[in-house]
């Protein structure tokens, strides 16, 4: 199983270009996030989907949107990209209860740069 | 206030050593999940273990043990037999009430140095 798959790995944009963080899970979850790191911190939520159809604001949303596409693929889009968005992503998705110990699988990050 | 606090930036630990890692949290639920990832220098967020609050034994998978204390409100990680592999970057996480969809609060993390 490939789990949750991130792409790009890595991105390096122009303040005020726009761009797409692709996130796709194969393991059939209802639940996905989408978390950023920056330097020296943990994660922080921007948005998240509890199921297809529904998408929430976290902590931190702003500068971004997000639309879940259908049940496996979960998008993050920066519209005008600023530097205070460089940062690492990541997305996320949760194991639905009665299926083991609560649980997020993440995927690898995207390590963004906005020059 | 901060939900989940680390006060450790870095800890140091000898090979074969146990070590045990802090974490406070603050919510007013009563149903809540704790976590614990670690993060190594390649960047993946692998998980480690989960405690329930009203889990009444101490959550233990292999060699982590996670030290519930509910009434202090702290959810330290126990790693045992320490080895060069587990340097990293360790975080806790919490989860508030029952319908919060998973969503996770993380502390800042604290980086683990295991010394040979």
């Amino acid at each position: 199983n490939a789990g949750v798959t991130q792409t790009p790995k890595f991105q390096v944009l122009k303040t005020g270009q726009s761009m797409t963080l692709q996130c796709a899970q194969d393991m059939n979850h209802n639940s996905m996030y989408w978390y950023r790191q920056d330097p020296g911190m943990g994660l922080r939520l921007i948005y998240y989907s509890a199921s297809e159809g529904t998408t929430d604001k976290g902590e931190v949303p702003n500068g971004y949107n997000v639309s879940r596409l259908n049940k496996r693929e979960f998008s993050l889009r920066l519209e005008s990209a600023a530097p205070s968005q460089t940062s690492v992503y990541f997305c996320a998705s949760k194991r639905p209860l009665g299926q083991g110990p609560e649980k997020l699988f993440f995927g690898s990050g995207t390590q963004l740069s906005v020059l | 206030a901060q939900k989940i606090t680390q006060t450790q930036p870095g800890m140091f630990v000898q090979e074969k050593e146990a070590v045990t890692l802090d974490c406070t949290y603050d919510t007013s639920d009563q149903s809540y999940g704790l976590f614990w990832y670690k993060q190594p220098s390649s960047g993946e967020m692998i998980f480690l273990i989960y405690q329930g609050s009203y889990d009444e034994q101490n959550a233990t998978e292999g060699r982590y043990s996670l030290n519930f204390q509910k009434a202090r409100k702290s959810a330290n990680l126990v790693i045992s037999a320490s080895q060069l592999g587990d340097s990293a970057m360790y975080f806790c996480a919490m989860r508030e009430g029952r319908t919060s969809y998973g969503k996770l609060t993380f502390g800042q993390g604290t980086i683990l140095t295991v010394h040979p």
